[in-house]
């Protein structure tokens, strides 16, 4: 059973463009969300987080939204630069259970084009 | 060092040999988690540490698989009896505390690839 899903594989988006990245979540006990971003050969960075105490967090050209009630949240980049060029993965994770588990998604390859 | 460091990189070893996988935290860092992570697939927890002591390890898949951190910072994961499905990539990660936060990272290492033939 997949509690949290991306069900885009891929994406590409032109140099300038809005990138935007979806996920989805089953599970109701999570609430607290992050963005991964992951090159070839390298282990998976942090990029941004959410508490589902709120629905949006900005930090420069990352956004991400949450909507609670549709179990969905979403990574916007703007604009998108070739640098970004990644794969992208969202994990979730119930804080109130005090493990160290995050349970993550299959992942989104973003291909920025120049 | 300056990061997570794992070793080896690389593993090749025969179906029904014993493996054993080292993770090498950022210093000072309390929390020590493995995950695993298929192709095409996202991290899979496996267990996790704070300090010396094994907190959760309900994502170990069976009793061939077992981790210990017993200074509280390096951690190995063993494998016993490996079979073909072990194969993956075994990733350690670290942060300075447990819990999520917004000011608690969690830092991946690069992992390491096993593959049982």
């Amino acid at each position: 059973d997949q509690q949290v899903k991306q069900n885009s594989p891929s994406l590409s988006v032109q140099e300038g463009r809005i990138s935007i990245l979806n996920c989805d979540y089953t599970n109701s006990m999570f609430d607290y969300f992050l963005w991964y971003k992951k090159y070839p050969a390298e282990g998976p960075t942090f990029l941004i987080s959410i508490s589902s105490i709120k629905d949006k967090n900005e930090d420069g050209r990352f956004t991400v939204f949450l909507n609670k009630s549709a179990k969905h949240l979403s990574l916007h980049i703007v604009p998108s630069q070739p640098g970004d060029s990644a794969v992208y993965f969202c994990a979730a994770t119930g804080r109130s259970s005090n493990t160290g588990k995050l349970i993550f998604g299959q992942g989104t390859t973003l291909q920025v084009k120049p | 060092g300056a990061g997570v460091s794992q070793s080896p990189r690389y593993k090749v070893t025969k179906r029904g040999q014993d493996v054993a996988l080292r993770c090498d935290p950022i210093s000072g860092h309390v929390s020590l988690y493995w995950y695993r992570q298929a192709l095409g697939q996202g991290p899979e927890f496996l267990t996790y540490f704070n300090y010396e002591a094994q907190q959760d390890k309900s994502g170990l898949p069976n009793d061939r698989f077992s981790a210990e951190r017993p200074e509280g910072s390096i951690s190995t994961l063993t494998i016993q009896r490996t079979e073909q499905r072990d194969s993956a990539m075994y990733r350690c990660a670290s942060s300075l505390f447990g819990g999520f936060s917004s000011g608690n990272t969690i830092y991946f290492g690069e992992g390491s690839w096993l593959t049982v033939v």
